[in-house]
């Protein structure tokens, strides 16, 4: 399978503890993006990159949440001191520039539950 | 920014030619439009993008009329594996900021049997 790959698919933290979710992209897509989506609503984009730059990070709900590339490859999206609020499934796409339409692939998405 | 406007939801059964329209009255020049499925619990999958006329693969069909303010998703005989939440986007096909692919609520189609 060489789609957008995510890891891991579930997972169940406490409050205030960090969580780490893992996006392994299309090899040879250079643009990863980070979307979260609550239920009964479309995906929410967060943050995206091109290669390893981080070209939008504004639409990160809050200082909390951070993001890397660090080789262009694959992406690590981090939320520190979790609150309930963060519920949600966290969803990882890639696209490749230059792409007539620039098409973004979707992972399957990682769902976090925060008790 | 090109805003998209959809029905929310849409009944219909099984083996019927299913339409959905997307209205995006700001579309700009460079914007292509396309459309995910997505199931519960699942990423979007992409269904079919255009940028002007129609647009078919195995899927689907997209029309797109002279104006590109809106377009049509159809999908011929659905099955009851169709029911889903359909989303329209539209972006620019080289430049990506954070109003581009932005998503609506999507239209939740239900086959019934």
């Amino acid at each position: 399978d060489t789609g957008v790959s995510q890891d891991p698919r579930h997972k169940i933290t406490k409050r205030g503890q960090n969580v780490t979710f893992r996006c392994d992209p299309i090899s040879e897509h250079n643009r990863l993006y980070w979307y979260r989506q609550t239920l009964g609503q479309g995906p929410e984009f967060l943050t995206y990159f091109q290669n390893e730059a981080q070209l939008e990070k504004s639409r990160l709900l809050s200082d909390r949440f951070s993001a890397e590339r660090p080789k262009g490859s694959f992406s690590t999206l981090e939320i520190q001191r979790t609150e309930q609020g963060d519920s949600a499934m966290y969803l990882c796409a890639s696209s490749s520039q230059g792409e007539a339409g620039n098409t973004i692939y979707f992972g399957e998405g990682s769902w976090l539950t925060v008790v | 920014l090109a805003k998209t406007t959809q029905p929310i939801s849409m009944d219909s059964y099984e083996g019927q030619e299913v339409n959905i329209t997307c209205s995006h009255n700001n579309i700009a020049t460079n914007d292509y439009i396309t459309w995910y499925q997505q199931f519960p619990s699942q990423g979007p999958r992409f269904i079919i993008q255009g940028y002007k006329t129609k647009v078919t693969n195995e899927v689907a069909s997209l029309f797109i009329p002279a104006d590109r303010k809106s377009s049509t998703l159809s999908l011929p005989r659905v099955s009851l594996s169709d029911t889903a939440v359909y989303y329209c986007l539209v972006g620019d096909i080289e430049v990506y900021n954070n109003n581009d692919m932005r998503f609506g609520a999507g239209t939740r189609l239900t086959v019934k049997p």
